[in-house]
């Protein structure tokens, strides 16, 4: 079946410092990838999206990119702010056609 | 900038009451989904419409949990009778058909069970 796999969190970082959120990924086809960005009390919104091998999906400062040989689409970010505080979702949807299926989700904390 | 809207934000119940949650897609997606999403837990679906149809419903608990969109937009998902393991998110999503699966997200329904 398929299934997303998140690093545990939380994770907690200083204003500035460099990000990252490790996801792999199992698919039976060939799926899209997707991070969502989860603030508190609030619904999922889309952070960004890669959908075939090696591309990069980019938002916000955050990138992503596909990686099928390793099975991965790690979150990155150069330099975060508090304003980035939140959980963080990796997902997929196999071959594009199925709903998504969401990792457990990473709870990131930025101080100044 | 067009949303999905739920309703309530919050609800209380007592366990063995009934409870309903109302979600409203963005115009023109043909495609809605309900997710569950328990504390510390990503969204697991319940249920997922192409139009007013159940496209998939093999993990909603039929015998409590029940999901409807009769008319192909707005949609009602009940539980009754609630447990208090039915304490969580409750998220509306839609989408604008079954193979573009960029799905948006409604703020949530957060329902505890008491």
């Amino acid at each position: 079946g398929n299934s997303v796999t998140q690093m545990e969190g939380p994770v907690t970082l200083s204003e500035e410092a460099f990000l990252t959120i490790n996801c792999t990924y199992t698919a039976t086809g060939y799926p899209s990838l997707f991070w969502y960005v989860q603030y508190p009390g609030e619904g999922l919104q889309l952070l960004l999206k890669a959908t075939k091998a090696d591309d990069k999906g980019s938002n916000k400062g955050f990138e992503a990119t596909y990686r099928k040989e390793t099975t991965s689409f790690h979150l990155e970010k150069g330099s975060v702010q508090v304003s980035d505080s939140a959980v963080y979702f990796c997902a997929l949807s196999d071959s594009g056609n199925t709903p998504l299926v969401f990792g457990k989700g990473t709870r990131l904390s930025v101080i100044a | 900038e067009a949303e999905v809207a739920q309703s309530p934000r919050y609800k209380i119940t007592e366990k063995s009451q009934a409870v309903a949650f109302w979600c409203d897609p963005i115009s023109g997606h043909a495609t809605l989904y309900w997710y569950r999403q328990i504390l510390g837990q990503g969204p697991e679906l319940l249920v997922q419409f192409q139009d007013e149809s159940v496209v998939d419903d093999s993990q909603l608990p039929k015998d409590r949990f029940s999901a409807e969109r009769l008319k192909g937009v707005d949609s009602t998902l009940k539980i009754q009778p609630a447990e208090l393991g039915d304490s969580a998110m409750y998220l509306c999503a839609s989408s604008f058909d079954r193979v573009n699966t960029e799905a948006f997200f409604g703020q949530g329904t957060r329902l505890t069970v008491v």
